[in-house]
């Protein structure tokens, strides 16, 4: 089981270009989501899905995009890299909604916009 | 409004000593969850201990437990018999019914064991 995926690691962008995250999970969870974060402030949710097809925003979502269409996977659209999204990016998924649900994490991919 | 409070930025251990990481909340709903995640410096986020608003006893896994004051809205992580491996990044997380159960972290609290 490899779990929580996010492509790339590491990625540098200029100001202006976009991109896009990658984020696939082979737990056949129904939640998943998109953090950032950033020193003193924690993880701070972007973007949300509670199914295929489904997507909310959550605490931060300008400046980003997400859509939902299938199970496994859940890109981050960047439209335009600016400096203050320089951050940690977190995707994570849950098995489904509920208050005990563990939300398992990808590794991360540190993203310097200049 | 914060959900989740931290107030200790960081936090200094000795070595086999027990250390209590606080966590504060705010909600108005009966049904959530409290979670507490390690994030060592390789960066990667480790599910530690779970607590749920209608259990009637403390969480406890291992080293870890959880003092949970309802009333008090408080979530504190105990990590008993401390080791140097445990020098990390500690988040509180809380997740309420309303809407969809998402996930909030607190600021985070940075421990450091000491040899």
């Amino acid at each position: 089981n490899a779990g929580v995926t996010q492509t790339p690691k590491f990625q540098v962008l200029k100001t202006g270009q976009s991109m896009t995250l990658q984020c696939a999970q082979d737990m056949n969870h129904e939640y998943m989501s998109w953090y950032r974060q950033d020193p003193g402030m924690g993880l701070r949710l972007i973007h949300y899905s509670v199914g295929a097809g489904i997507t909310d925003q959550g605490e931060v979502p300008n400046g980003y995009n997400v859509s939902r269409s299938t199970t496994e996977d859940f890109p981050l659209r960047l439209l335009s890299a600016a400096p203050s999204q320089t951050s940690v990016y977190f995707c994570a998924s849950s098995l489904d909604r509920g208050p005990n649900t563990e939300a398992f994490f990808g590794q991360g991919t540190r993203l310097t916009v200049v | 409004a914060q959900k989740i409070t931290q107030t200790q930025p960081g936090m200094f251990v000795q070595e086999k000593e027990a250390v209590t990481l606080d966590c504060t909340y705010d909600t108005s709903d009966p049904s959530y969850g409290l979670f507490w995640y390690k994030q060592p410096s390789s960066g990667e986020m480790i599910f530690l201990i779970y607590q749920g608003s209608y259990d009637q006893q403390n969480a406890t896994e291992g080293r870890y437990s959880l003092n949970f004051q309802k009333a008090r809205k408080s979530a504190n992580l105990v990590i008993s018999a401390s080791q140097l491996g445990d020098s990390a990044m500690y988040f509180c997380a809380m997740r309420e019914r309303i809407p969809d159960y998402k996930l909030s972290f607190g600021a985070g609290t940075t421990v450091t064991v000491r040899a």
